[in-house]
């Protein structure tokens, strides 16, 4: 079985810039999750998915942060535009039970590692 | 609402010593609770997890934690630490089927030769 994947594993930008990080769950994962990881901390939720609508979001910096997830595959988090503090690892993780499931377990991709200069 | 506090962000155990991982919660209601281990560059694999079954739990690479709600606390312990098993690890709790999962801070484990 297939992992999560994330791409790109590495991104390096000046403030102000956009960037956009891309992730496909595990096939069949209904539930998707977008966390921040910065240096030193544990992964914080930035918004989860389930099928395609938002379960929770109420960690993402709207103002800057957005993430859709067209036809409950593949989603996308962007960030525009990027200020220092957001570099950090962005991890996505995917779940094949509905967000009901609390003792589900959540599989995460590599992460992708942002710097803001 | 709930949080974790894991003590110690950075422990040391000689190879072949026992590890212990501490991590104390806080939830209103019946709590799941989670380990992940973290390699350098890597995403966060799933150790274990406590859904309300047995007390003590048994998970991957020989790790197991215990339950205990009188002290509110799920620490993980492996008899004897192996090289490879230097990682970071996190402590995860879900208050309900409907919350998100709160990550503690992680502890970073360093086995010596």
């Amino acid at each position: 079985e297939a992992g999560v994947a994330q791409s790109p594993r590495y991104k390096i930008i000046e403030k102000r810039q956009s960037v956009a990080f891309w992730c496909n769950p595990i096939s069949g994962h209904a539930t998707l999750y977008w966390y921040q990881q910065i240096l030193g901390q544990g992964p914080k939720l930035l918004i989860q998915f389930q099928n395609n609508g938002v379960v929770d979001d109420s960690q993402l910096p709207k103002d800057r942060f957005s993430a859709e997830r067209l036809k409950g595959v593949d989603s996308t988090l962007k960030i525009q535009p990027a200020k220092l503090e957001d570099s950090a690892v962005y991890l996505c993780a995917s779940s094949s039970a509905p967000s009901g499931g609390g003792g589900n377990e959540q599989f995460f991709g590599p992460g992708t590692r942002l710097t803001v200069l | 609402a709930q949080s974790v506090t894991q003590l110690g962000s950075h422990v040391s155990v000689s190879e072949g010593a026992l590890v212990l991982l501490r991590c104390n919660y806080s939830s209103s209601v019946p709590p799941y609770l989670f380990w992940y281990v973290q390699y350098p560059n890597q995403g966060l694999q799933l150790l274990l997890k406590y859904t309300s079954a047995a007390t003590l739990v048994k998970g991957i690479n020989g790790f197991e934690a215990e339950f205990k709600k009188s002290e509110t606390s799920f620490h993980l312990t492996k008899p004897s630490a192996h090289m490879s098993d230097a990682a970071e690890y996190f402590c995860a709790v879900r208050s309900g089927g409907y919350q998100k999962v709160t990550f503690g801070t992680g502890t970073k484990l360093q086995v010596i030769p």
